[in-house]
């Protein structure tokens, strides 16, 4: 089966830009949640898409907007780029309907801000 | 999602057994505890999961301790490729907005 792949491996962007990541789920799997990670950090809860919807989101600012497509491949755009946006993100693949589905994740984009 | 604790940082030695403990006291009772680890330079990977009962896999253990406060983690024989960070969660049904702590880096000596 082919696993998690996430889309460019590594980017630098100048504050105030636009940015879009790229994730394609494990074959199979219907929902994709997208994490940050900081230096040092535990990945944190970003948001979650199911059957092409956001299907929960955790602290972060509507300047981080998601899509899900038909395939249940996604996307995370980051508007409006600042420094503490600089960190690894990561996407992880499961299937919802099946009652704790194990998170299968990709092995990142890593995202520096200047 | 339930607050887990795990100490920052344990070490063990190659080819013994390494238990890593987790404390989630405010796990609710239909929350899995879940485990992940992430090595350098990768996205977490999965160990294990459970609810009430311990859990065997090829990769490792789960005890889960009667009161569901607190789990263990063990590893039958630590490896050098098992130099890692763990992750210990609680987990609802379908992962909304599960956050992971810090975990513990376990430092594997040769």
């Amino acid at each position: 089966e082919t696993g998690v792949t996430q889309s460019p491996t590594h980017l630098i962007k100048t504050r105030g830009q636009q940015v879009t990541l790229r994730c394609s789920s494990q074959s199979g799997h219907n929902t994709v949640s997208w994490y940050q990670q900081a230096l040092g950090q535990g990945p944190q809860f970003i948001f979650q898409y199911y059957r092409e919807e956001e299907n929960g989101r955790g602290n972060f600012p509507p300047r981080f907007s998601g899509l899900q497509f038909p395939n249940y491949s996604s996307e995370l755009n980051v508007n409006a780029l600042e420094l503490d946006d600089s960190a690894l993100y990561l996407c992880a693949s499961s299937l919802f309907d099946r009652d704790n589905s194990p998170l299968h994740f990709g092995n990142g984009t890593r995202l520096t801000v200047t | 999602d339930a607050k887990t604790t795990q100490p920052n940082s344990m070490e063990s030695n190659e080819e013994e057994p390494v238990h890593l403990p987790c404390n989630h006291s405010t796990i609710s009772g239909t929350d899995y505890i879940h485990w992940y680890r992430q090595l350098p330079s990768q996205g977490p990977e999965y160990v294990i999961h459970g609810l009430t009962s311990n859990v065997n896999n090829r990769m490792a253990s789960l005890a889960i301790a009667e009161d569901r406060k607190s789990s263990t983690l063990i590893l039958h024989r630590a490896t050098l490729r098992d130099a890692a960070v763990y992750y210990c969660i609680g987990s609802p049904g379908g992962y909304q907005k599960v956050t992971f702590g810090i975990g513990t880096k376990l430092q594997v000596i040769p």
